[in-house]
Parts: C-alpha cells; structure tokens; sequence
C-alpha cells in the first residue's frame, strides 16, 4: 500500500535533548512538508523540500533542522533550542511541490517533552 | 497577507442533516487554490475537497461540495446527509500562486454528530 508513514506515534523526551522525527513516503512525491499543530489550532509549516538535497524554511523554523538525503525521507530533529517543542508533528507529500498540488498527510508523532 | 478564517469554533448536528462549514479567505492573489481536510480523533489529516480559484463549477466529491462564492471569497464546506463518522475537526486551507509552496490553515471547526 502507498501512504506516508510517521515513527513513533508518542514520543517522549527530556528537556535539553535532541529528538528525530522520521517521515517516509513511497507514493513517489518529490515534495514533502513538516507541520507542528498545537492543541485547537491549526497547522504551521516548519520545513519544507521540493526536491531532494533542497529545503527551504516554513513559518517556524526556529529550533528545527532537516535532512533531504532520499526522495522517499524527510526526517525532522527537534533541537534543544526549540523553546516549547511539545506538541503533535505532521509529515506531508505533494507530488510536484507545485503550490495547486494536494498535500497528503501521515498519522502524525504526538512529542512530549518532560 | 493571506488568511483563513472559521468562525465556527464546534458544531452539533442530527444524523441524516446535512451541514455547512463556513470558511473566509483572504488574499490579494488571482489565483489560489482551496481545501478542506478532516481530522479525526486519532490525528491524521484526510484530505476532502479541492477548488481553484479559476473553476467556474463549484467542487463535489461524494458528499462533500465546496460553495465557493468569489466575489465574497467564501469556501463552505458542505456535508449532505452527515454520518457519525464525520465527527471530527475540519480545517479549510489555501495555498496562492505567488507564495512558497505552503498551505494555510484556518483554526478548525469541531463537528459533531447526534445519532
């Protein structure tokens, strides 16, 4: 089955810590997307990559890196520098990255930080 | 800048009703496109509905029809005959042509489903 998958579901870390998001997508999409949605809001971008090798910063970028090495994996690392990082992280795709594609999303990694 | 905007925090409606989402965007931008995805308990975003702003036909997919009204740049989200399942947050979005390729959320709206 083609879909996007997202590991762990629950993460759980304690302050200070560095924490990697793992995002992996076989539905061939060149595009891919990092969300953080807090409790009765939204979604806001952090990162996103149209191509592999390529990213580009979303609206909240701060304390957040990524890494585009493979087509298929966007993985996300939550550093220490991100002041509040609890909170319930989406991966998307899109097949083109162009701005009318439809985004699909995985099952989201819900990080608690203690 | 661009906007969304739901003014409908929570919903309750009947089984069998149909219900209507509001949804208002706002951008200077001519050509955008709208969307609208469920989020059910369990977190995942489910992707509904598409409208660009150029389709002079208003979107269907099932159940689901997107009343886009330009002129007052509206994009309700329309359910026909609502099941249990559709309990859920639902969030309208936009993405426009001149911006990165992002998409913007509005806050949401919780529906809810009486059997």
């Amino acid at each position: 089955d083609g879909g996007i998958t997202q590991s762990p579901k629950y993460l759980f870390r304690k302050e200070g810590q560095n924490v990697t998001l793992s995002c992996e997508q076989n539905l061939n999409h060149d595009a891919m997307y990092w969300y953080r949605q807090d409790p009765g809001q939204g979604l806001r971008l952090i990162y996103y990559s149209q191509i592999v090798n390529d990213f580009q910063k979303g609206d909240i970028a701060e304390g957040y890196s990524v890494s585009r090495e493979k087509k298929e994996s966007f993985p996300l690392t939550v550093t220490s520098a991100q002041k509040n990082p609890t909170a319930f992280y989406l991966c998307a795709s899109s097949p083109t990255g162009v701005r009318t594609d439809t985004q699909y999303f995985g099952p989201g990694t819900r990080l608690t930080v203690l | 800048a661009q906007k969304i905007t739901q003014t409908q925090p929570g919903m309750f409606v009947q089984e069998k009703e149909a219900v209507t989402l509001d949804c208002t965007y706002d951008t200077s931008d001519q050509s955008y496109g709208l969307f609208w995805y469920k989020q059910p308990s369990s977190g995942e975003m489910i992707f509904l509905i598409y409208q660009g702003s150029y389709d002079e036909q208003n979107a269907t997919e099932g159940r689901y029809s997107l009343n886009f009204q330009k002129a007052r740049k509206s994009a309700n989200l329309v359910i026909s005959a609502s099941q249990l399942g559709d309990s859920a947050m639902y969030f309208c979005a936009m993405t426009v042509y001149s911006s990165a390729s992002k998409i913007i959320f509005g806050s949401g709206t919780r529906l809810s489903i009486r059997p």
